[in-house]
């Protein structure tokens, strides 16, 4: 079991570049979630997808879209980089009934 | 849209000392997660809970669902305890994400 898995683990874009993070899980949960982590800020929701098929916006939505692919897979697309999106993003799944949270290794983006 | 404050924001101790780390919020919520990110990036969950308390090892969570306030004590700390601790909050019926605390610093010295 590899449990949540992301890549790049790490990327250096340039203003305006576009990119898409990818995110799988092999836990058969339902629902996963994108968050971005700033020093100062704290960890913040940018999308979720609550089942397959549903994706809606978290805390921080702007400049980001998402796909939830199928049941494994949550990608998060920058589509015109910003340095303000320089950060660690982590992806994350979890299952009823608890809703534990199970996180990814994270992928760290300096956007230049 | 819920506020989740923590404290201390960082905390050094010497090893063996009984740690508390503080979480409060605001609006009512359906569980609260403290989870452990380590050195190198890492992030796992520690606890999920929504009532009472919850032990594992050296670690207890306590919530208290009146007051809006959540503990996490670690006893007879060590070294290898040394990372930041991070309460979160979910309101909804736990699907929608997690809202997050800025997280405790927590140095363990031998």
């Amino acid at each position: 079991n590899a449990g949540v898995t992301q890549t790049p683990k790490f990327q250096v874009l340039k203003t305006g570049q576009s990119m898409t993070l990818q995110c799988a899980q092999d836990m058969n949960h339902n629902s996963m979630y994108w968050y971005r982590q700033d020093p100062g800020m704290g960890l913040r929701l940018i999308y979720y997808s609550a089942s397959e098929g549903t994706t809606d916006k978290g805390e921080v939505p702007n400049g980001y879209n998402v796909s939830r692919l199928n049941k494994r897979e949550f990608s998060l697309r920058l589509e015109s980089a910003a340095p303000s999106q320089t950060s660690v993003y982590f992806c994350a799944s979890s299952a009823q009934p608890s809703y534990e949270q199970y996180f990814g290794p994270g992928t760290r983006l300096t956007v230049t | 849209k819920n506020e989740v404050e923590q404290s201390p924001q960082n905390l050094t101790a010497q090893e063996g000392e009984f740690i508390t780390i503080n979480c409060s919020y605001s609006v009512g919520i359906s569980a609260l997660h403290w989870l452990q990110q380590h050195p190198g990036g890492g992030i796992v969950s520690l606890f999920m809970l929504s009532s009472g308390k919850k032990k594992h090892g050296r670690l207890i969570a306590t919530i208290n669902i009146q007051e809006k306030h959540s503990s996490l004590h670690i006893t007879a700390s060590h070294p290898r305890d040394s990372a930041v601790y991070i309460c979160a909050a979910t309101s909804g019926g736990g699907a929608d994400g997690l809202t997050f605390g800025k997280g405790t610093h927590l140095i363990i010295q031998p």
